[in-house]
Formats: C-alpha cells, structure tokens, sequence
C-alpha cells in the first residue's frame, strides 16, 4: 500500500505559471524524497528533505516538510513545457522507498 | 543517463512463461530495488539487494525471484506469468542503503503478457 498520497492527482498550468503538488503520509518518517518521471522513462531523483528541515531549495524547486501535519509540498517555479511529467514524493520503509500515486503535470505553451 | 540499464526495453510472452529481467546498476552502487509499475497499483516495491544478498522484500509474489551476482548486476525471474503480470518493471540503484539515499533508475523493461 502507499505510505504517501500526492494531490492534485492531475494539474494543467500555462508555461510561466507556479505548480504546487502536495503529498500526505501516515507515519513517521526520517526524511521525504521527491521524484518525476516523464512518459515511458524511469524515475528521476529531485530533492530530500529531511525530517529536521522544514524547507528546501533546488533551482526552481522548493519543497516544504510540515511533520506536524504529516505532509510536503513540491513547488515549480516559472514552468515549462519540459517540467510536463509526473511526481512522485517517496518514503522509507526499512531500506526501501514506498511510493505514493503521483501527480500528473502538464504544462502547456 | 541514469547509469543503470535495463534489458530488454519490451518483452511479449504468453501466460504460464518465465521470464528474466536484468539490470546492470549505475558504476559504484551496491544496492539494486526493482519495482512493479502499473496503472492500478501505482509503483510497487518488489525486493532490494545490497552487496548480493537480500536487504529487504515488498510485495514481491512467490512466482517471483531475483538476485545480485558478484559483479553486482541484477535479475528479476518471473515465472507461471498471469495476465496481471503486464506492467513496467524498474531497476534502481544506491550507493548504499537506506532512505537517505536517493535512488537512480533505469527506464524500465515493459512486460506484456498475451
């Protein structure tokens, strides 16, 4: 089963506009990864947050940890046509990775 | 490039085949996951190795099988396939293990079953 649930489960935006995707998970965790994955390819590694931080960077990408609410938030700043894919937020179980849904993005010119 | 591949891109088999999947990890990584993806179950972890033994088991079924030879490189056996069996079947590789590291994937073996 899915320890994490991404919402929306799909967003259309205009190229230039902000995405936010949410994930929520049930139990504790040590840190949240996010992931995309664009059509028929393998997933591709984002950013991780740790349970300590509550915010963090990468080029357009920022995400938020909220461990109170058990929740992250992916934001897309200024998208693109190539930001078009889907997002997946994952966390631990033992040594593996449980992956929620996704969220499906398409950003259009 | 990830660095991990994956062979082969497709496979068409009938139900009641065996199949075998093989992953080469990226140069370094120590730790192979290989992972179910389909529309209704979403992306399902099947099992980990790490340095070739068996780290830890998802939901992977008994008809199922794999291991991690001594240069590292993976297989993924299916046998007595069912139609439900079809989906996009993902290698991954870490340097070690653990969910502090991230993991990088092949673009998948896609498995059809007719």
């Amino acid at each position: 089963s899915q320890q994490g649930e991404e919402d929306p489960q799909a967003l259309s935006i205009q190229e230039g506009e902000n995405a936010t995707m949410n994930c929520s998970y049930k139990t504790s965790i040590n840190n949240l990864q996010w992931y995309r994955q664009n059509s028929g390819r393998g997933l591709v590694h984002l950013i991780l947050i740790r349970s300590n931080e509550r915010e963090k960077h990468s080029g357009r990408l920022r995400v938020t940890l909220d461990t109170s609410k058990k929740s992250s938030s992916l934001l897309i700043t200024a998208s693109r046509a190539a930001d078009t894919a889907s997002y997946f937020c994952a966390t631990e179980a033992g040594t593996a990775l449980i992956f929620g849904k996704g969220t499906t993005l398409s950003v259009s010119s | 490039d990830s660095g991990v591949t994956q062979t082969p891109k497709h496979l068409i088999t009938a139900t009641g085949q065996r199949v075998t999947l093989r992953c080469s990890p990226r140069s370094g990584d120590l730790s192979v996951y290989w992972y179910q993806q389909s529309l209704d179950q979403g992306l399902q972890f099947l099992i980990q190795y790490y340095n070739g033994e068996e780290r830890a088991k998802g939901n992977i079924l008994e008809r199922f099988s794999a291991q991690q030879f001594p240069d590292l490189h993976s297989e993924l056996n299916l046998s007595s396939l069912e139609l439900g069996d079809s989906a996009l079947y993902f290698c991954a590789s870490s340097v070690g293990t653990g969910g502090l590291q991230p993991q990088h994937f092949g673009d998948g073996t896609r498995l059809s079953i007719l």
